[in-house]
């Protein structure tokens, strides 16, 4: 069953502007991740964020985490037209090291 | 370079043909997973394997068969497959489990892109 379910599904911003993205889930989770993909390729990891943390910070990248409402955002400060590709949020759960992905975010940030 | 290859990348198939993916990890990791993106759908979770053992399987149809004979390689065996199943197949490593809280920072394979004619 989908775990994560990514808000909006597209996105589309002027350089330098903000990117919010949003992603709901369903059931308990021990730690939350963020992915990059851009089109046609593998996903890279951006940040993990566990259970008991609500707020983290990598570079341009603002990820919080609200367990109450289940439910994560991923800002991206400053956005560059590089920033250009699919977000997809991913939970784990238990010990099993496995990830359910959400649909993702499309994000175009025009030069 | 994320330290997961995927060969090939691009395939082309027939329904009658016998394909073979290959995943390798330069990492030092037990766990190793196939997914599977269609468009239009979130990424499908095929089969993890840890240690070498498959611990997963998620429904996936028999002409679908995966191999993971260590710990550093994985192979998806492709037989009499459908158009439907044209998609791109990631690989993907992790530490696997190490304690009862792991967080597991997957490491993904540029994919292979497979088209089923």
């Amino acid at each position: 069953s989908q775990q994560g379910e990514e808000d909006p599904q597209a996105l589309s911003i002027q350089e330098g502007e903000n990117a919010t993205m949003n992603c709901s889930y369903k059931t308990s989770i021990n730690n939350l991740q963020w992915y990059r993909q851009n089109s046609g390729r593998g996903l890279v990891h951006l940040i993990l964020i566990r259970s008991n943390e609500r707020e983290k910070h990598s570079g341009r990248l603002r990820v919080t985490l609200d367990t109450s409402k289940k439910s994560s955002s991923l800002l991206i400060t400053a956005s560059r037209a590089a920033d250009t590709a699919s977000y997809f949020c991913a939970t784990g759960s238990g010990n099993t090291g496995k990830l359910i992905f959400g649909q993702g975010t499309t994000l175009q940030v025009k030069p | 370079e994320t330290g997961v290859t995927q060969t090939p990348r691009h395939l082309v198939m027939g329904m009658t043909n016998k394909k073979s993916l290959k995943c390798e990890q330069h990492l030092g990791h037990n766990a190793m997973y196939w997914y599977k993106q269609s468009a239009k759908k979130p990424l499908e979770l095929m089969f993890v394997y840890s240690l070498e053992e498959r611990v997963e399987n998620n429904s996936v149809p028999s002409r679908f068969s995966p191999e993971c004979p260590n710990s550093s390689h994985l192979f998806l065996h492709l037989h009499t497959l459908q158009p439907e199943d044209s998609a791109l197949y990631l690989c993907a490593s992790s530490q696997g489990v190490i304690s009862l809280t792991s967080y597991n920072e997957q490491f993904f394979g540029p994919g292979t892109r497979l088209t089923v004619l």
